[in-house]
């Protein structure tokens, strides 16, 4: 059992589009992160989750929105989705603390065309 | 905004080797986390250290961190193939605070 789970796995969408990211948890941490990877610069923190309706910005939010309306489900969209958003996207969740890691999903794999 | 600086960004290595992989901050961290990520997947927990001089040891791997709590080291001893992949280090302020990630050390171990 995963714990976490990304969906879709792989979208091909056109420039201009809204496209929506889900990431769903089934251990019920308080915590969930959008992250998105691209060569060159890591994981960059796009928006997280600190409980049901509260979200805060990471790093790299411009052109994105979240939104988390269960414990369990977490949202990214992207509003128009523009090429510079072409980039592989993780969900990871924590229950908080310092002593504790963060569970990743496995990623969506993004291109905007 | 707290950066975390690895090194090397690359290396390859023979089986059975000995590497070093080091994450450097300016900054002061509660806690350090290493992760290790393969081709196509999340990364995945390796170890947290909390404590200024702490070491940790997992198998063929020893984790470190700082005195000063800026700094960890992440040693592999006598490499294998099954080691490879992206070794990230990853700080957090507080506990509440998102992590913030290193760019990673991608490992080769040729067999």
């Amino acid at each position: 059992d995963a714990g976490i789970t990304q969906s879709p796995r792989h979208k091909v969408t056109e420039t201009g589009t809204p496209v929506t990211l889900r990431c769903h948890q089934t251990e019920n941490h308080r915590y969930m992160y959008w992250y998105r990877q691209d060569p060159g610069h890591g994981l960059r923190l796009i928006h997280y989750s600190y409980g049901v309706k509260d979200t805060d910005k990471g790093e790299v939010s411009d052109g994105y929105s979240v939104s988390r309306s269960k414990t369990e489900d977490f949202l990214l969209t992207l509003e128009s989705a523009t090429s510079s958003q072409t980039s592989v996207y993780f969900c990871a969740i924590s229950p908080g603390g310092l002593n504790y890691g963060y569970t990743f999903g496995s990623g969506t794999r993004l291109t905007v065309v | 905004t707290q950066l975390l600086e690895q090194s090397p960004q690359f290396l390859s290595i023979q089986e059975g080797e000995n590497l070093t992989v080091y994450c450097n901050s300016s900054s002061v961290f509660s806690s350090l986390q290493w992760y290790r990520q393969e081709p196509g997947e999340g990364p995945v927990l390796l170890v947290t250290v909390v404590t200024g001089g702490e070491v940790k040891k997992l198998k063929r791997l020893t984790f470190q961190f700082g005195d000063a709590r800026k700094d960890s080291s992440l040693h592999i001893t006598a490499a294998q193939p099954g080691d490879t992949g992206l070794y990230l280090c990853a700080g957090l302020n507080s506990g509440n605070t998102p992590l913030v990630f290193g760019k990673g050390t991608r490992l080769s171990v040729i067999a």
